[in-house]
């Protein structure tokens, strides 16, 4: 698999819901970040976790990264219709300028 | 909040045709990239740009491509003799720089049609 692959490519859940995807790399990184992207629109940065880091907070959102089995998961607690997008790990290696690797990405749909 | 801008919003263009996209990075961040995403498939990346120069490009980033910071402001993607698989969605983005724990700010994109 490529650097930053996410999994499930496709969830579909119900408002209320929590929603959970995982990310898996394969470098070592300096850092990994989580970016969600409407249909068609820009990337907005979600969280960023350092990899000393093991786990972090954001409103609803919750990531972890295991850098010993080199995967990070993002929740998103109780769901909302807006929380619809597409969701993509970033990974910046070690050895780069910040160079980002993204996964393919998480698809969520969240129906009312 | 500041942010990174793009334009223009939406470019089409004639397969062979130069064109130049432009972004304004965040005023005082330092480290410069360009990513495309060709519809339907994951972002790459494609160049980053530090001190004026490029620090890193990858293999998509060929002859056809150069990037510029002509002031203080700007920052710009040409691409020399479009082709059909260039259209994509372009996105610059930028970071403050002091180590590489910051997260990086993407501007809206750039989408970019060949015909």
């Amino acid at each position: 698999s490529q650097q930053g692959e996410e999994d499930p490519q496709a969830l579909s859940i119900q408002e209320g819901e929590n929603a959970t995807m995982n990310c898996s790399y394969k470098t070592s990184i300096n850092n990994l970040q989580w970016y969600r992207q409407n249909s068609g629109r820009g990337l907005v940065h979600l969280i960023l976790i350092r990899s000393n880091e093991r786990e972090k907070h954001s409103g609803r959102l919750r990531v972890t990264l295991d850098t010993s089995k080199k995967s990070s998961s993002l929740l998103i607690t109780a769901s909302r219709a807006a929380d619809t997008a597409s969701y993509f790990c970033a990974t910046v290696p070690t050895d780069s300028w910040g160079k980002f690797q993204f996964g393919a990405g998480t698809q969520v749909v969240v129906t009312p | 909040e500041p942010e990174v801008t793009q334009t223009p919003s939406h470019q089409v263009t004639q397969m062979g045709q130069e064109v130049i996209l432009r972004c304004v990075p965040i005023s005082n961040h330092l480290y410069f990239y360009w990513y495309r995403q060709i519809l339907g498939q994951k972002v790459e990346f494609l160049v980053s740009f530090y001190n004026n120069e490029i620090s890193e490009k990858s293999e998509i980033f060929d002859d056809q491509f150069s990037v510029e910071r002509p002031d203080g402001s700007n920052f710009t993607l040409k691409i020399r003799s479009t082709k059909l698989e260039d259209s994509a969605m372009y996105f610059c983005a930028s970071r403050l720089g002091g180590g590489q724990y910051n997260e990086q700010f993407f501007g809206p994109g750039t989408r970019l049609t060949v015909l």
